[in-house]
């Protein structure tokens, strides 16, 4: 079956330092993945997919992922984290047509 | 552009009552989808239409949930009657798979979102 495991429900940082966020996947076909952003009383926001070709993948506000096939990983990162960082972070599988929602890492931004 | 849009944001209910969820998706998507967020818990797929046409009604958790796309544009979500259980947040997500900008293709775009507590 397919999933989808975020490692972390909570990640905190201080401003300034690299932001990772981790996204495991499952997957018995060649997958698409996707990280979805939702800020306070916002609905979900996309930053970046990967289907198929390069596998460092750059998205909006300076977020990059990168796929790895053989870790069937696809971790989030970002060099220097922002104030406004501060959101909820999903990883998603599309199945299908449907996707595949990880359970969400919550990051947290200290000044 | 306008983007997926749903009505209300917020719902409170009584358990037994009924409630109606409403979605527009971004016009000319054929594609909507409905998914639900329980509390501290992952985004779950309900259903999937495509125009006006249930794909995929896998996620729907009972018969006490009925989505409806009539015409193929506008689509709701009614709960009847409601239980503690069904609070949380629903979403709806519209894309469009054959035609467009390759960029746009296979990108599920989401409303706010209608909160539901039923008490």
């Amino acid at each position: 079956a397919q999933s989808v495991t975020q490692l972390g429900s909570h990640v905190s940082v201080s401003e300034g330092a690299l932001v990772l966020l981790r996204c495991n996947y499952s997957s018995s076909v060649p997958p698409y993945l996707f990280w979805y952003v939702q800020y306070p009383n916002q609905g979900l926001q996309l930053l970046l997919k990967y289907t198929t070709g390069a596998t460092l993948v750059k998205g909006i506000n300076g977020f990059e992922a990168e796929f790895k096939k053989s870790e069937t990983s696809f971790h989030l990162t970002k060099p220097s984290a922002h104030m406004s960082d501060a959101a909820e972070y999903f990883c998603a599988l599309r199945s299908s047509y449907k996707l595949i929602f990880g359970s969400g890492t919550r990051l947290l931004v200290r000044p | 552009e306008a983007g997926v849009t749903q009505f209300p944001s917020h719902s409170v209910i009584e358990k037994g009552q009924t409630v109606t969820l409403r979605c527009d998706p971004i016009s000319g998507h054929d594609n909507l989808y409905w998914y639900r967020r329980v509390m501290g818990k992952e985004i779950k797929f309900l259903l999937h239409f495509v125009k006006e046409s249930k794909q995929d009604e896998s996620g729907m958790p009972n018969n006490r949930f009925l989505a409806e796309r009539t015409g193929g544009t506008y689509s709701t979500l009614k709960v009847q009657p409601a239980e503690l259980e069904d609070s949380g947040v629903y979403f709806c997500a519209s894309s469009q798979e054959r035609t467009g900008p390759p960029s746009a293709k296979n990108i599920q775009y989401f409303g706010a979102g209608t909160r539901l507590s039923v008490l």
